[in-house]
């Protein structure tokens, strides 16, 4: 079983639609993030949480709002959904990796949400 | 402004030849890099990575080398697999964010048999 999941796997709505992504985790990491991928932009992070009542917004939060329900969960919405919004999305953990020196977080992702908006 | 650049959309490499994909950063506090692999419909996954403190890292057939000074790094990947062809992205770290990392836009391998 896949340690990071994410649901639905592919969405498509309509513009002005509220819509959810959910990510769970079996790994029991405390840091989750949420990031969207649009080509040739990379990965870009939209909120993260470094436990259950810590959310933090990241490079690009609006228009997006996040729940974390608990340790292993971590949703992703869209109030009121625009075409803009059309991406892949991640929801990834991490672990504290010491050694190396520096520690660092080391991040594990889910299989993404592919999200269209019409 | 992008803060790590990959200026190589795609890479296309004959089998067994060596594949050589570059990053470029700006953000002098970056003290750890790393490479992620990414197959198409799946999550990117942890390649290589390499600290501040060393200019090369080896692991089989993947070597990350890393030059502060032009703050540039690079990944080469010796002998290249059809296996390989993926998209891979470069990543930074800063210890004093909090460890966030900041992906570049990606550079897309294809390794020909």
């Amino acid at each position: 079983d896949a340690d990071v999941t994410q649901t639905p796997r592919n969405r498509i709505t309509k513009t002005g639609k509220r819509i959810m992504l959910e990510c769970s985790q079996t790994k029991g990491h405390d840091r989750m993030y949420w990031y969207r991928q649009d080509p040739g932009l990379g990965l870009r992070l939209i909120y993260y949480s470094f436990d259950v009542k810590d959310i933090n917004k990241g490079e690009i939060s609006d228009g997006y709002s996040v729940s974390r329900q608990a340790q292993a969960k971590f949703s992703l919405s869209l109030e009121s959904a625009i075409p803009n919004q059309t991406a892949l999305y991640f929801c990834a953990t991490s672990d504290l990796q010491t050694p190396p020196h520096p520690p660092y977080y080391e991040q594990y992702f889910g299989p993404g949400t592919r999200l269209t908006v019409t | 402004d992008q803060q790590v650049k990959q200026n190589s959309p795609s890479l296309s490499v004959q089998e067994g030849r060596i594949s050589i994909l570059n990053c470029d950063y700006t953000n002098s506090m970056f003290d750890y890099f790393l490479w992620y692999k990414k197959y198409p419909a799946e999550g990117p996954t942890f390649l290589i990575s390499i600290s501040s403190i060393k200019d090369k890292n080896e692991d089989g057939r993947f070597t990350v080398f890393l030059n502060k000074s032009a703050k540039h790094l690079s990944l080469h990947i010796v002998p290249s697999q059809p296996g390989d062809s993926a998209v891979y992205f470069c990543a930074a770290s800063a210890g004093n964010a909090g460890n966030m990392l900041t992906f570049g836009g990606g550079t897309r391998l294809m390794v020909k048999p």
